[in-house]
């Protein structure tokens, strides 16, 4: 079946820990988004890649990496610059400009 | 910075009404759609309308988008339990950036 992956569903992270989000699509859309989303609120863009190879910053990318080195696969990094990472965060992927297509979301807490 | 604001941000209604939401945005967009998500999950879409269409209809999902207002509505016809969830709009501006509103969170009552 098509769609996304996104892996852990739980992730804890200790104080001064990097930790990787794990997000994999098999619906060959070239552009590729991280989204976080706080209890009650809506989606703040993280950082979005339109093709492999290239991405780019979104409204709240401080604290975050990201590499896009294949077209299936976009990981997000929490490094522990991230002061305030406890949230549900939200992979997805789309033709460019389209309809977006989200993975099941990952819950990172705080140990 | 969130681009669409929906209203309300909560709405109960019984079983078989309709339910509508507002969504105001505050530049000019390229599309604007329309989420679902249920509690914990991820978003699922409904609709897609374009700068340059005034209505779309998917089922009992009635869309409208006016960009002289700068504003849209979801309307959810003959409502049922399954259509609680929180509802997101998300407007694809001239930045590129799909930004999402807070969301309106729907309550079916049986």
């Amino acid at each position: 079946d098509g769609g996304i992956t996104q892996s852990p569903k739980y992730l804890f992270r200790k104080e001064g820990q990097n930790v990787t989000l794990s997000c994999e699509q098999n619906l060959n859309h070239d552009a590729m988004y991280w989204y976080r989303q706080d209890p009650g609120q809506g989606l703040r863009l993280i950082y979005y890649s339109q093709i492999v190879n290239d991405f780019q910053k979104g409204d709240i990318a401080e604290g975050y990496s990201v590499s896009r080195e294949k077209k299936e696969s976009f990981p997000l990094t929490v490094t522990s610059a991230q002061k305030n990472p406890t949230a549900f965060y939200l992979c997805a992927s789309s033709v460019w400009r389209e309809k977006l297509f989200f993975g099941s979301g990952t819950q990172l807490s705080v140990l | 910075s969130q681009q669409g604001e929906e209203d309300p941000q909560a709405l109960s209604i019984q079983e078989g009404e309709n339910a509508t939401m507002n969504c105001s945005y505050k530049t000019s967009i390229n599309n604007l759609q329309w989420y679902r998500q249920n509690s914990g999950r991820g978003l699922v879409h409904l609709i897609l309308i374009r700068s340059n269409e005034r209505e779309k209809h998917s089922g009992r999902l009635r869309v409208t988008l006016d960009t002289s207002k700068k504003s849209s509505s979801l309307l959810i016809t003959a409502s049922r339990a399954a259509d609680t969830a929180s509802y997101f709009c998300a407007t694809d501006a001239d930045d590129y950036k799909l930004s999402f509103g807070a969301g309106t969170t729907v309550t079916v009552r049986a």
